[in-house]
């Protein structure tokens, strides 16, 4: 199993271009997750999902849009870059059965993202 | 608004002492904590899961404590190495999400 992937590992934006994070993961997970990690700060949550065709927003969702068509993959967008989207991405995956109360959640190698 | 917060200075300490690594959380009480290691330029990996019903947890050289009076998480690392140097990530569980703390960074010195 490869787990999660992301592509592209580093990207370099200027001010106002849109561009797709993608993720991964052949866990057969049912929930999903994008953070953003700033220097020094925690992982903040930007979107997740529960199940394909289901998303909702997390803590920091401005600037950004998710789709989830398919168990595997939850690409994040970006549609018009800002200098204060740089930061590094994080795609996570975890199972959690209905009703079930904790997940362990499983990351993949992050995208470093910086907007000029 | 609900919160995690880790010590954001760095811990240094000699090969084979214990590291103890603090989290605390306010305005809420989550059912469970978890604790993952960040090394740099990858994603946090999952190390150890205590629930606000047990007391301590173990696993090899690490030990985990949850005391819900203090609303406070322990981290232990005995007999730390130089490979166990990384950031520690202590996150709290809440509805279908994880709130993460910034981490605390680990450096043990030979």
């Amino acid at each position: 199993n490869a787990g999660v992937t992301q592509t592209p590992k580093f990207r370099i934006l200027k001010i106002g271009q849109s561009m797709t994070l993608q993720c991964t993961q052949d866990m057969n997970h049912n929930y999903m997750y994008w953070y953003r990690q700033d220097p020094g700060m925690g992982l903040k949550l930007i979107y997740y999902s529960v199940g394909a065709g289901i998303t909702d927003k997390g803590e920091v969702p401005n600037g950004y849009n998710v789709s989830r068509s398919t168990t595997e993959d939850f690409p994040l967008r970006l549609e018009l870059a800002a200098p204060s989207q740089t930061s590094v991405y994080f795609c996570a995956s975890s199972y959690r059965l209905a009703g079930a109360s904790t997940d362990t959640q499983y990351f993949g190698p992050g995208t470093r993202l910086t907007v000029l | 608004s609900q919160k995690i917060e880790q010590n954001s200075e760095a811990l240094n300490i000699q090969e084979g002492k214990t590291a103890t690594l603090t989290c605390n959380y306010t305005n809420y009480s989550p059912a469970y904590l978890q604790w993952y290691r960040q090394d740099p330029g990858r994603g946090p990996v999952f190390l150890l899961l205590i629930r606000e019903n047990e007391k301590e947890k173990r696993k090899e050289r690490l030990k985990v404590t949850f005391d819900t009076t203090l609303k406070q998480s322990l981290f232990h690392i005995t007999a730390s190495q130089p490979a166990d140097s990384a950031t520690y990530l202590c996150a709290g569980g809440g509805y279908n999400k994880l709130i993460f703390g910034a981490g605390t960074r680990l450096a043990v010195h030979p």
